[in-house]
């Protein structure tokens, strides 16, 4: 079946440093890829979301690019904040029998000092 | 525009006690989910909705149940509470199952049996 493998964390930074989390997927067809956002004590929020091969997703500094030879859609910021400090969750959409699942990675926590 | 409520925010339970986690949308939305996020994993569905009066189980649906009678409302019921249940429950809505449409999350239940 479908599944999105993401890095391990925690993953922690300097304020200012370049981020990269890596994300892979397995899917048949042709699934939209999200990057969702938990902060402390929240829900999820979309961050960013591609739906088409080579489309690059982009957002509050944030992005990633959907890359279909690889199957990747790994999320970058080029200088990240402590308020940045947070669980970011790949996922990916799939048609079921009756609607539209996501299916998610395991998150990856980040933690940003100042 | 509220979006997503979920309550309670915590439950304790015992073991064999029954509760309804209740989970509203103000967004009209047809499509509404009920997933688990268990400590280092991502988010497994557990039920959804495409309208009202129709539901369906998704990948861990096993000791919960569900209704829909209203458009606005899904709420989650746990029969015989079970150690195995303690998690962070989340509720989501979304507009439409096309895939390139995005989740909206509610901000959680902690729910803990002992």
């Amino acid at each position: 079946g479908n599944s999105v493998t993401q890095m391990e964390g925690p993953v922690t930074l300097s304020e200012e440093a370049f981020l990269t989390i890596n994300c892979t997927y397995t899917a048949t067809g042709y699934p939209s890829l999200f990057w969702y956002v938990q902060y402390p004590g929240e829900g999820l929020q979309l961050l960013l979301k591609a739906t088409k091969a080579d489309d690059k997703g982009s957002n509050k500094g944030f992005e990633a690019t959907y890359r279909k030879e690889t199957t990747s859609f790994h999320l970058e910021k080029g200088s990240v904040q402590v308020s940045d400090s947070a669980v970011y969750f790949c996922a990916l959409s799939e048609i079921n029998q009756a609607g539209t699942a996501l299916i998610f990675g395991k998150g990856t926590t980040l933690s940003v000092s100042s | 525009n509220a979006g997503v409520t979920q309550t309670p925010k915590f439950r304790i339970l015992k073991i064999g006690q029954s509760m309804t986690l209740q989970c509203t949308q103000d967004m009209n939305h047809n499509y509404m989910y009920w997933y688990r996020q268990d400590p280092g994993m991502g988010l497994k569905l557990i039920y959804y909705s495409v309208g009202a009066g129709i539901t369906d189980k998704g990948e861990v649906p096993n000791g919960y149940n569900v209704s829909r009678s209203t458009t606005e409302d899904f709420p989650l019921r746990l029969e015989l509470a079970a150690p195995s249940q303690t998690s962070v429950y989340f509720c989501a809505s979304s507009y439409s199952p096309a895939t390139s449409y995005e989740q909206y999350f509610g901000p959680g239940t902690r729910l803990t049996v002992t």
